[in-house]
């Protein structure tokens, strides 16, 4: 089936300081990505739907200027986490749909640790 | 707004044991559902999902779920549970119309051998 893959999975870094997270669809091409951030026993919020060639659509709530979200070809997205702060530890989630709009293929998450 | 509504925070159950997970959705127009699994460690995998035709679906290892438009629930199950099994499950919802999933809170299943 399709792959999403996401890097890094893991990531440690010092309050203030910006975070890049890729997400890439390995196999076929996606014009429309999504990132998800899950807290601790909690489920999967939608932050945003990454748009290629165009800006990302942002859902209510969320800071387009802390979440930066580039969608810079049709087999990568990048969310970068800009002068995060310890509330901004969680676990991100991209997925891409599948051709046809049907099911969504995620990638395995990357943990983000603020400190 | 469209919400998605899982009834049970965290199941625990015996092997052998029958399951079912509650889900409902408040969203008028057609929809497609979805469940998705989370092992621990692991990222989401899907389950099962429907779309149209049968509202009876049947996904991978021995779960099915029933979409009642009725009720706007779509409930899953599996008549007998595995310690393997032991995982978060998520419902999902996505309306025609736009390409995002909205998830319910998730159910942790607990499974003692």
């Amino acid at each position: 089936g399709a792959v999403v893959s996401q890097h890094p999975s893991w990531v440690i870094c010092k309050s203030g300081t910006s975070v890049k997270i890729e997400c890439r669809s390995l196999d076929f091409q996606a014009t429309t990505m999504f990132w998800y951030r899950q807290f601790p026993k909690q489920s999967l919020m939608l932050m945003a739907t990454s748009n290629e060639g165009s800006k990302a659509t942002y859902e209510q709530g969320v800071e387009k200027d802390k979440f930066l979200i580039n969608h810079a070809s049709l087999t990568l997205s990048t969310l970068t986490v800009t002068s995060a702060h310890p509330e901004d530890s969680s676990f991100y989630i991209c997925s891409a749909p599948a051709s046809g709009g049907g099911e969504a293929f995620f990638g395995q998450g990357t943990r983000l640790t603020v400190v | 707004a469209q919400s998605v509504s899982q009834h049970n925070h965290h199941v625990i159950l015996s092997e052998a044991a029958s399951l079912e997970l509650g889900c409902n959705y408040s969203y008028g127009g057609t929809v497609n559902l979805f469940w998705y699994v989370q092992y621990p460690g692991q990222h989401l995998q899907l389950l099962l999902k429907y779309f149209s035709g049968d509202p009876l679906v049947k996904g991978i290892k021995g779960f099915e779920a029933e979409f009642i438009k009725s009720k706007f629930s779509f409930n899953l199950r599996k008549p007998s549970v595995q310690w393997s099994d032991t995982a978060e499950y998520f419902c999902a919802v996505k309306h025609n119309q736009g390409g995002k999933l909205i998830f319910g809170q998730g159910t942790e299943l607990s499974v003692k051998p």
